[in-house]
């Protein structure tokens, strides 16, 4: 089993809607977790960090189960520039060089 | 954003040639990360440096080394690159809060 697993999509959704998606991780001692966004051919850039209790940013809301051991991120009122892929970071130690990078989902906003 | 310049983007070169990718930054950030990006894989981290000349491996190190002789500039060099090591390279930084700053990439093909 991969350490951490996304969903690879694509998710093509229309503007406007809602779309979510999770990420499991297998390490039930990670430390920490984090949502990158990654635009085409460009580089990831942090989009939020998540925390136990949830947290929002504008449109953007990313929980985490540790129960069930994932986080999600849910957009709402989806726009064009959402377009990107999203990348699930776990950090399962107190260093940097313990983070574990999933694959990203791809999502597509239509218009 | 932060200043994290890479170079070269592009490079083609042959298999068995050395190659040097440099990663400089103008945050004065203790932690630098290489790390590589392929289709199917999240982002692998292939050396890390704790500050100059103190660094240490990461997941995919084998046939990579790196230097940090001054705090700002970082350089991962494969001694005699394999067509295996065909991938776009990123370089992070990480910032007083934890979040991860990475350049633009670099974009290598070894023929």
């Amino acid at each position: 089993r991969k350490e951490v697993e996304q969903d690879p999509g694509p998710f093509n959704v229309p503007e406007g809607a809602t779309v979510a998606f999770n990420c499991t991780y297998s390490n039930s001692a990670s430390q920490s977790f984090f949502w990158y966004r990654q635009d085409c051919r460009k580089e990831p850039k942090l989009l939020m960090s998540v925390y136990s209790s949830g947290n929002e940013d504008g449109r953007f809301t990313a929980q985490l189960n540790r129960a069930s051991q994932y986080i999600s991120l849910l957009i709402r009122d989806s726009k064009l520039s959402d377009s990107a892929t999203y990348l699930c970071v776990v950090n399962s130690g107190f260093g940097n060089e313990k983070l574990t990078f999933g694959t990203g989902t791809r999502l597509t906003i239509i218009p | 954003d932060a200043g994290i310049t890479q170079s070269p983007r592009h490079k083609v070169t042959e298999t068995g040639t050395p190659v040097t990718l440099r990663c400089h930054q103008t945050e004065n950030h203790r932690y630098m990360y290489w790390y590589r990006q392929d289709p199917g894989h999240g982002l692998r981290l292939i050396h890390y440096s704790y500050g100059v000349k103190d660094t240490d491996k990461g997941e995919v190190s084998d046939g990579y080394s790196v230097s940090r002789s001054k705090t700002e500039d970082f350089l991962l060099t494969l001694e005699s690159a394999t067509s295996s090591q065909t991938s776009v390279y990123f370089c992070a930084t990480q910032g007083n809060t934890g979040e991860l700053f990475f350049g633009e990439g670099s974009r290598l093909t070894v023929l």
